[in-house]
């Protein structure tokens, strides 16, 4: 069974310092690796993925990601955090080869906080 | 700018009451999930549908909840009868399978006293 852990529930950073939000995975075929972002009384607001290709992925709002196929990690990073960036980030996983069922599933969620 | 469309945005219900919630995914998806989200259980998965058909509804409690997409441009998750348990916002998120990504909904806060 596919699954995705995020292993920090906050993470606190100063404006203008880089970030990094973490994840790792476990699919039993390939993944399909995606990042996303909540704010308040809002909708999931789809940020990038990784599928295949270059590990570093470039996403929305100055977003990256690394895909690390050794490490089953898929980490979120900005080389300069906006105090706008605070919000609640998800990791979601989908294995892509698993069969008829390759269900989009979600981390718990890491709030990011952002201090002017 | 295509977006999926959920109603109502809000709703507040008395236990015992069946509450239907409707999902317009953007139109030509080809998948449909609806996810519940609580502070404590964060986002479940409750079903999907590909092509209208339902692949997996493991994640939902069959006695009360069931869903159903009559047509490709109507979702519903309906809940008979509530329970003060269910309140949480449910979200709705359609996609092409080939894409791999879901765009989502703005939700429903389910309120069930």
């Amino acid at each position: 069974a596919q699954s995705v852990a995020q292993p920090e529930d906050q993470v606190n950073v100063a404006e203008g310092n880089p970030l990094t939000v973490k994840c790792t995975y476990s699919v039993s075929g390939n993944p399909y690796l995606f990042w996303y972002v909540q704010y308040p009384n809002r909708g999931l607001q789809f940020l990038l993925k990784y599928i295949t290709g270059d590990n570093l992925v470039k996403g929305s709002y100055g977003f990256e990601a690394e895909f690390n196929k050794s490490q089953t990690s898929f980490h979120l990073k900005k080389p300069s955090a906006l105090v706008s960036d605070s919000a609640l980030y998800f990791c979601a996983v989908r294995d892509m080869y698993g069969g008829a069922t390759n269900k989009l599933i979600f981390g718990t969620g890491t709030l990011l906080a952002v201090q002017p | 700018d295509a977006r999926v469309t959920q109603t109502p945005r809000d709703k507040v219900t008395e236990m015992g009451q069946e509450v239907t919630m409707r999902c317009q995914p953007i139109l030509g998806h080809n998948t449909v999930f609806w996810y519940r989200q609580t502070m404590m259980q964060g986002l479940e998965l409750l079903a999907y549908f590909r092509n209208r058909a339902p692949l997996d509804d493991s994640g939902m409690p069959k006695d009360r909840f069931s869903a159903e997409m009559p047509d490709a441009t109507l979702a519903t998750l309906k809940i008979q009868p509530s329970e003060p348990r269910d309140s949480a916002v449910y979200f709705c998120a359609s996609g092409l399978v080939l894409q791999g990504e879901a765009f989502f909904g703005q939700g429903t806060r389910l309120t069930v006293v």
